[in-house]
């Protein structure tokens, strides 16, 4: 199996422009997880999907993020307008309910100017 | 409030010296327990956990860790670190939530330097 895939690898924007993170996770796998990952604030988790729906989307900053799972095979995060603050690497993980084990992603360094 | 703590920001340790990343946990009822590694520029990398049986589990490197449920740790351990071992180590939660809640809790990470 090719692991979770997330794209782009590298992102660098101006403030206020939209962003588009996307991930594709191991094939079978029911769970979706996005975090970011800062210095400041190291690993949050922003959002998790079961079966394509959204279970807990508190860590979500605010309104200008949003994320979708059309299907079982794809995921976005979108940020926008996107801001300096929001400059991190995310990271999206994907597992199973009997597993446990969550598998990342190689992430998204995302750098808003 | 749940929570993971990793006490040490940064382990220093010889090359073949025995290492120790510490990790101790406040969360009711009997948690699963994981370690994560992440090397520089990369994702994070699964290395083991404990869901139930043995205190002692094994996982990948050589790496293992012990369960030790009236402390409320899971160190993780080598016998003989490796110059490759350097990286930043999480410790992880996962409560025994109800229903299909997978949410973990995280600590913030301990940074390992090993030194030829």
């Amino acid at each position: 199996d090719a692991g979770v895939i997330q794209s782009p690898r590298h992102e660098v924007t101006e403030m206020g422009q939209e962003v588009t993170l996307r991930c594709k996770p191991i094939s079978g796998h029911d769970y979706l997880f996005w975090y970011r990952q800062t210095m400041m604030r190291g690993l949050e988790l922003l959002i998790y999907f079961n079966n394509n729906v959204p279970i807990d989307d508190s860590g979500m900053p605010e309104d200008r993020f949003s994320a979708k799972m059309p299907n079982a095979s794809f995921s976005t995060l979108k940020i926008q307008p996107s801001e300096p603050r929001d400059s991190a690497v995310y990271f999206c993980a994907s597992t199973t309910g009997t597993q446990e084990t969550q598998y990342f992603g190689p992430g998204t360094r995302l750098l808003v100017l | 409030a749940q929570s993971v703590a990793q006490p040490e920001d940064q382990v220093n340790v010889a090359e073949g010296n025995p290492l120790t990343v510490k990790c101790t946990y406040s969360v009711s009822g009997n948690p699963y327990l994981f370690w994560y590694v992440q090397y520089p520029n990369r994702g994070l990398q699964f290395l083991l956990k404990y869901i139930t049986g043995d205190n002692l589990v094994k996982g990948s490197y050589g790496f293992e860790a012990e369960f030790n449920k009236s402390q409320t740790s899971f160190h993780l351990k080598k016998p003989s670190a490796l110059v490759s071992d350097s990286a930043l180590y999480f410790c992880a939660v996962r409560p025994p939530w109800a229903g299909n809640n997978r949410k973990l809790i995280w600590g913030l990470g301990t940074s390992l330097a090993v030194n030829p």
